[in-house]
């Protein structure tokens, strides 16, 4: 356990379903994160917030949704997705200096949840 | 864009060996970080390095970040089957956390 719950843990949908995923940390982190892992590519950065104000959007299509409502739960809306978009999302929160460089940003992670689209 | 390289790609080694693993940015890092996912999970925290010419170590793991903090290698010494994994180093620009693309390591017991 280390202090990042995501759910589900397993999800399939077809492509014309709405489903959400849910990350929750309980470690008082004022930043979350949603990264995509794909086989054999490395980890995309898909969003991030920091103090709940989105701060960046890697050219992220628009079928996936970010919500913040608070600084402990980050929730990824999915909605019309494509085969591509099966992989493992993994959500992490870490406690973020104001001043860039000025400390250490030790992001700590969920064990994923494993999209599979239809 | 910040771009993380690892080697090798990936690694099969005898129980008991040593080995490294390398990872090169094209820029100067605020700090480099070393993760550890076993297949299908979540990334595990294992070390950070922030001066140029860090050395940490944790166990039987050692990472070092060079003078320029471009480069940083992980050294496994004595290796186990429960070292089993993929080792990913990661990079804070200010913004954004990157992370390289990442070295499977397979233990032979």
């Amino acid at each position: 356990e280390t202090g990042v719950t995501q759910t589900p843990r397993h999800l399939v949908m077809g492509m014309t379903n709405k489903k959400s995923l849910k990350c929750e940390q309980h470690l008082g982190h004022n930043a979350m994160y949603w990264y995509k892992q794909s086989a054999k590519k490395p980890l995309e950065l898909m969003f991030v917030y920091n103090f709940k104000e989105q701060t960046e959007n890697n050219s992220v299509p628009s079928r996936f949704s970010p919500e913040c409502p608070n600084s402990s739960h980050l929730f990824l809306h999915l909605h019309t997705l494509q085969p591509e978009d099966s992989a493992l999302y993994l959500c992490a929160s870490s406690q973020r200096a104001q001043a860039v460089g000025s400390g250490a940003n030790v992001l700590t992670f969920g064990a994923g949840s494993r999209l599979t689209v239809l | 864009s910040q771009e993380l390289e690892q080697s090798p790609q990936s690694l099969i080694v005898q129980e008991g060996k040593n080995l490294t693993i390398n990872c090169t940015s094209s820029k100067t890092l605020y700090g480099l970080y070393w993760y550890k996912q076993k297949y299908g999970e979540g990334l595990i925290f294992l070390m950070m390095l922030q001066k140029g010419g860090e050395e940490k170590s944790h166990e039987k793991i050692t990472a070092k970040l060079d003078e320029k903090k471009q480069q940083s290698s992980l050294h496994i010494t004595a290796s186990q089957p429960s070292h089993a994994g993929i080792y990913l180093c990661g990079a804070d620009t200010g913004n954004q956390f990157y992370f390289g693309t990442g070295t499977s390591l397979t233990v032979i017991p």
